[in-house]
């Protein structure tokens, strides 16, 4: 069974075109994240959710806009893409808040856009 | 502020040989840590992890030991594998609410030799 899955593995797209990534987690967690992975494979936060509320916002452009319909998805939608958003986007998910417990990943997005 | 500080890689090393991976960190408060395992074209693994100082986190042969005094959570592993080829991560998260995000340090790549 697949804990934190992700769709689409995969996306290649335009600049300037709008994309969104779905992220659902079946583990019963609370919290979900979003981190974004560079070319250089680092690795940084860009949003995290608890219980359908944001809580962390880290300087992220306006053009990326997160939504959380239940605690169970957190989707990353992406308005007017650019060369710099290519990237590995990777979904997370954690039991509570607090920061001692393991977060759990999924296989990652890479967005790719020409 | 709060961050990680790796070993630069890459890292080859001929199987069976010792490993050790540099982690080093910087936080204001009592942070978890964690390394987390990256294999290649997946997503992000929880390795091991330590809560508290003088925690050693173990987890496939692999251990690191929080050392509140030298601020540091070193990767060892006795004797590797071509298996253990991947990017790992030394990773914190801060105990206290809105704060939940890891710190990631800018990954180590390790390359196992037969």
């Amino acid at each position: 069974d697949t804990a934190v899955s992700q769709t689409p593995k995969y996306l290649v797209t335009q600049m300037g075109n709008d994309k969104s990534i779905k992220c659902e987690q079946n583990l019963g967690h609370d919290t979900m994240y979003w981190y974004k992975q560079d070319s250089k494979k680092f690795l940084k936060i860009m949003f995290s959710y608890n219980n359908k509320e944001l809580i962390i916002n880290e300087t992220v452009p306006n053009r990326f806009s997160p939504k959380s319909p239940d605690k169970a998805h957190l989707n990353l939608h992406i308005n007017s893409l650019e060369l710099g958003d290519s990237a590995v986007y990777f979904c997370a998910s954690s039991y509570a808040r607090g920061g001692t417990d393991t977060q759990y990943f999924g296989p990652g997005t890479r967005l790719t856009v020409l | 502020g709060d961050s990680v500080t790796q070993m630069e890689g890459p890292v080859t090393l001929s199987e069976e040989a010792f490993l050790t991976i540099n982690c080093t960190y910087t936080a204001t408060g009592y942070p978890s840590l964690f390394w987390y395992v990256q294999y290649p074209g997946e997503g992000l693994q929880l390795l091991l992890k330590a809560t508290k100082a003088d925690d050693k986190g173990s987890n496939k042969g692999f251990e690191a030991t929080y050392r509140k005094e030298t601020t540091s959570f070193h990767l060892e592993k006795g004797s590797v594998q071509v298996s253990d080829s991947a990017v790992y991560f030394c990773a914190l998260t801060l105990p206290n609410f809105g704060n939940e995000k890891l710190t990631f340090g800018t990954g180590t790549r390790l390359t196992i030799i037969p």
